[in-house]
């Protein structure tokens, strides 16, 4: 069983489009996050959710907008797609907020 | 703020050979560590983590990392490269204070020749 899926693995779109990434995880864990991994491999937080609740927002445009209906899922909505949005897009989770994380397989986005 | 330098973006070694891949850290209060890996087209899999306990961190698939705090380093070690051992290798602290996000090192990737 996956412990952290992602859906799409991959999202191929055009600029100005609205896109969303869906992330569930299956071990009970309370906290979640979004990692952006751009071209040259280096990874950055974007958000972090505990209980449903926004913990980390990293400098992040508002065109992104996480949502987490609920602790097992926590989803990421892109407005207005930018050729700079073109990166691969890892959810993990942790038990809380001192723990260790597991990382989802990534979604390859691409902005034409 | 925290950091994480990883020394070498490319590492080269023999199969049977050791693996060493430097990670040094900068941190303001004492740190938690740890060592991803990343096969191609997939995820990060934890391979070790420090966590203020003992200073010489046993991994997955043989690898182990010691945390010298007098040199800000932890560096990830193995006796005996594989081949299945090549990918890339990041370095990660985390920022308890900060809702545990992860900063990443810039990854070394580790390449195994026959």
């Amino acid at each position: 069983d996956t412990a952290v899926s992602q859906t799409p693995k991959y999202l191929v779109t055009q600029m100005g489009n609205d896109k969303s990434i869906k992330c569930e995880q299956n071990l009970g864990h309370d906290t979640m996050y979004w990692y952006k991994q751009d071209s040259k491999k280096f990874l950055k937080i974007m958000f972090s959710y505990n209980n449903k609740e926004l913990i980390i927002n990293e400098t992040v445009p508002n065109r992104f907008s996480p949502k987490s209906p609920d602790k097992a899922h926590l989803n990421l909505h892109i407005n207005s797609l930018e050729l700079g949005d073109s990166a691969v897009y890892f959810c993990a989770s942790s038990q809380d907020l001192l723990g260790e994380q597991y990382f989802g397989p990534g979604t390859r986005l691409t902005v034409t | 703020a925290q950091s994480v330098t990883q020394l070498g973006s490319h590492v080269s070694v023999s199969e049977g050979a050791l693996v060493l891949l430097r990670c040094n850290y900068s941190s303001s209060v004492p740190p938690y560590l740890f060592w991803y890996v990343q096969y191609p087209n997939q995820g990060l899999q934890l391979l070790l983590k420090y966590t203020s306990a003992a200073t010489l961190v046993k991994g997955i698939n043989g690898f182990e990392a010691e945390f010298k705090k007098s040199e800000t380093s932890f560096h990830l070690t193995k006796p005996s490269a594989h081949m299945s051992d090549a990918a890339e290798y990041f370095c990660a602290v985390s920022d308890q204070r900060n809702g545990n996000k992860l900063v990443f090192g810039a990854g070394t990737i580790l390449r195994v020749k026959s």
